[in-house]
């Protein structure tokens, strides 16, 4: 079974500040895709990052960047000085490469505020 | 080019009735994905469909089913709705070659927004 745990269910912070969210995932595949998603409050995911469970290159992209270790079965998502269009409920998913399997496995989400 | 687009954008029914939503795919993307949204969750895998084969159902009771059309557009049915099933649905598309791995990022709509009275 696939699990995805985002333990910070909000999280408020000042405008420029960095802000760092957690994703904690359980599988038993060896081989799987994480992503981020953003959900702005009109309701559509927006697709931001993807790591392929084989590299563990961490990279930087804009403001955006991700550490993903699979050691501790982390993937951490942090956004650098912080935009208050920044603002909306991130979710971290998990799918493994099976075969005909496209189902994303989401957390619950964690719901980021940025105060101007 | 147009994303993944759904209708219609709000609805609401009452118990017992049935709904349908359409979803059409971003143009050249063959598979197509629905999850169902309830406030404060995050989604939960409802059907898969590539070049109209169901090829993955979520844990969801027979009074959900959908199909998909030649071209690749796409129809959720929910039968008998209950209170429970007031949620945003979201549809999907990826873009999947014929290997059907699935390392392709979903693209998704603005979703659905169902309410039961």
């Amino acid at each position: 079974a696939q699990k995805v745990t985002q333990a910070q269910t909000e999280i408020s912070v000042v405008e420029k500040e960095d802000v760092t969210l957690d994703c904690v995932y359980e599988t038993r595949d060896t081989t799987y895709y994480l992503f981020w998603y953003k959900q702005p409050p009109s309701g559509e995911l927006v697709f931001l990052i993807r790591r392929n469970s084989f590299d563990e290159q961490n990279e930087i992209s804009g403001r955006y960047s991700w550490n993903f270790q699979k050691s501790t079965s982390s993937f951490n998502f942090t956004i650098t000085a912080s935009q208050v269009v920044d603002s909306a409920v991130y979710f971290c998913a998990l799918k493994y490469s099976g075969a005909g399997s496209y189902q994303l496995t989401f957390g619950k989400g964690t719901k980021l505020s940025v105060i101007p | 080019d147009a994303g993944v687009t759904q209708s219609p954008t709000h609805l609401i029914k009452t118990r017992g009735q049935h709904v349908t939503l359409r979803c059409s795919p971003i143009s050249g993307h063959k598979s197509v994905s629905w999850y169902q949204q309830v406030l404060g969750q995050g989604p939960q895998f409802i059907f898969q469909y590539y070049e109209k084969e169901e090829r993955g159902r979520g844990n969801f009771p027979d009074r959900f089913s959908a199909r998909q059309f030649p071209n690749y557009s796409s129809e959720l049915n929910v039968n008998a709705l209950l209170l429970g099933d007031s949620a945003l649905y979201l549809c999907a598309s990826s873009a999947t070659g014929v290997s059907m791995v699935g390392n392709q990022p979903q693209h998704f709509g603005d979703g659905t927004r169902l309410s039961i009275l």
